[in-house]
């Protein structure tokens, strides 16, 4: 079964400064999809960034970028110039590629703290 | 606004009751998912829908939870005989198909909370 690990239940970064968010998952998989989700405080879910598998370069939307190893089986999320809209819980999720698999395993979040 | 409804945001029952939840997705996504989040934990997967077939239940899906998309619209999720360890924040997501051209993001309502006594 797949799992996916996010080791650091708060995180806090100044504003306007670098933070980098880490996420380990598991899989025996070669195809599948890496998310970030933002979870802002009583406000849905929303997407912030993905990454395909397949993919070697790391995507990027942004201020918001990963690091994506996939022989590490890991990937990051580093936000820079963080601003205070940023706080949130932050999620990493994984779901198999293709039809039928749908299901998105999640990792218990990072706790985002913006320090004005 | 056309994003992902859910009714009601919050709700309080006494254990052995019966709760019903809606889901309303964006219109034009055929497929709708039902996850449930406890405190400190990250979403799991419940049940997922493609039009009106319930294509996928999770293990954490008892007997006493029950998921419906009638017409391929909105869905609800009713829990049968609630029990205090059915207390977490039930989140609904809707998609369209993914494939390499399109994400198959998830959007997700706010979620609906309860609260077993």
């Amino acid at each position: 079964a797949q799992t996916v690990t996010q080791s650091q239940p708060e995180m806090s970064v100044q504003e306007a400064e670098t933070v980098t968010l880490s996420c380990t998952y598991d899989t025996s998989e070669s195809d599948y999809y890496l998310f970030w989700y933002k979870q802002p405080p009583s406000r849905q879910m929303i997407l912030v960034i993905r990454q395909e598998a397949y993919k070697q370069q790391n995507a990027t939307e942004n201020r918001f970028s990963v690091n994506f190893q996939k022989a590490a089986k890991s990937f990051s999320l580093k936000i820079s110039d963080s601003q205070l809209g940023d706080a949130a819980m932050y999620f990493c999720a994984y779901r198999r590629e293709g039809f039928g698999n749908e299901k998105l395993t999640f990792g218990t979040g990072t706790r985002l703290t913006i320090i004005p | 606004d056309t994003g992902v409804s859910q009714d009601p945001r919050h709700k309080i029952t006494k254990r052995g009751q019966n709760v019903t939840f809606r889901c309303d997705p964006i219109s034009e996504h055929n497929r709708l998912y039902w996850y449930r989040q406890t405190l400190g934990q990250g979403p799991e997967f419940l049940t997922y829908f493609q039009n009106e077939a319930q294509l996928e239940k999770s293990r954490l899906l008892s007997d006493r939870f029950s998921a419906e998309r009638p017409k391929g619209s909105f869905s609800t999720l009713e829990i049968q005989h609630t029990e205090q360890g059915d207390s977490a924040m039930y989140l609904c997501a809707s998609s369209r198909w993914a494939n390499r051209q399109n994400t198959g993001e998830l959007f997700f309502g706010e979620g609906s909370r309860l609260t077993v006594l």
